[in-house]
């Protein structure tokens, strides 16, 4: 296990399909967040697991995405009805508790077309 | 409201002087800042951190300097290699959640 890992790395879609991305943490690790990244822009917090229990989730987080992550281990993002101001880059990062930091995977760029 | 601001969207230095990286925030319930390279088409590298009772770190070529008094840290690196072209963001860490920057381009030129 050499770090974290999302797929698709890409995807793109039309407007009004649905997406979903996974992210496979590094396996000792017990938490996994989800961050958006826009052009120009630093990657902004979307929510976290610890465990299998989503503890916090941003208002960035419309109900139109919707994030799990059974037994604790991989997580899965989805986007329902996609619109064009979805496209970003949707990176995942994952730490063990009661440290700071985060460990980022490669990201899924989604263009929503 | 921007918390972690980094005010300079690019820097330019050459091979084998000193770049120094700077970030400002608003907060001062910040507990922890990181510093993370990015090159494209990959996600954010963690490269050092600090606590906020400290006021430097130092990891190699790699220093973050913390002053809470004026809630600005800085990265320095020394000597810049051109494999130290990325872009950097500052994070600082607000309870379980990393608040970022909007980054600065490094380019080291022979």
């Amino acid at each position: 296990d050499t770090g974290v890992s999302q797929n698709p790395r890409h995807k793109i879609t039309k407007r009004g399909q649905n997406v979903t991305f996974r992210c496979d943490p590094i396996s000792e690790h017990n938490r996994l967040y989800w961050y958006r990244q826009t052009l120009g822009q630093g990657p902004e917090f979307l929510t976290y697991f610890q465990n299998e229990a989503q503890l916090e989730k941003s208002r960035l987080l419309s109900d139109r995405f919707s994030a799990e992550r059974p037994k604790g281990s991989f997580s899965t993002l989805e986007i329902q009805r996609t619109e064009q101001g979805d496209s970003a880059m949707y990176l995942c990062a994952s730490s063990s508790q009661m440290v700071y930091e985060q460990y980022f995977g490669p990201g899924t760029r989604l263009t929503v077309t | 409201d921007q918390q972690v601001k980094q005010n300079s969207p690019s820097l330019s230095v050459q091979e084998g002087r000193i770049s120094i990286l700077n970030c400002d925030y608003t907060n001062s319930m910040f507990d922890y800042f990181l510093w993370y390279k990015k090159y494209p088409a990959e996600g954010p590298t963690f490269l050092i951190s600090i606590s906020s009772i400290k006021d430097k770190n130092e990891d190699g070529r790699f220093t973050v300097f913390l002053n809470k008094s004026a809630k600005h840290l800085s990265l320095h690196i020394v000597p810049s290699q051109p494999g130290d072209s990325a872009v950097y963001f500052c994070a600082a860490a607000n309870t379980d959640k990393l608040i970022f920057g909007t980054g600065t381009r490094l380019q080291v030129f022979p």
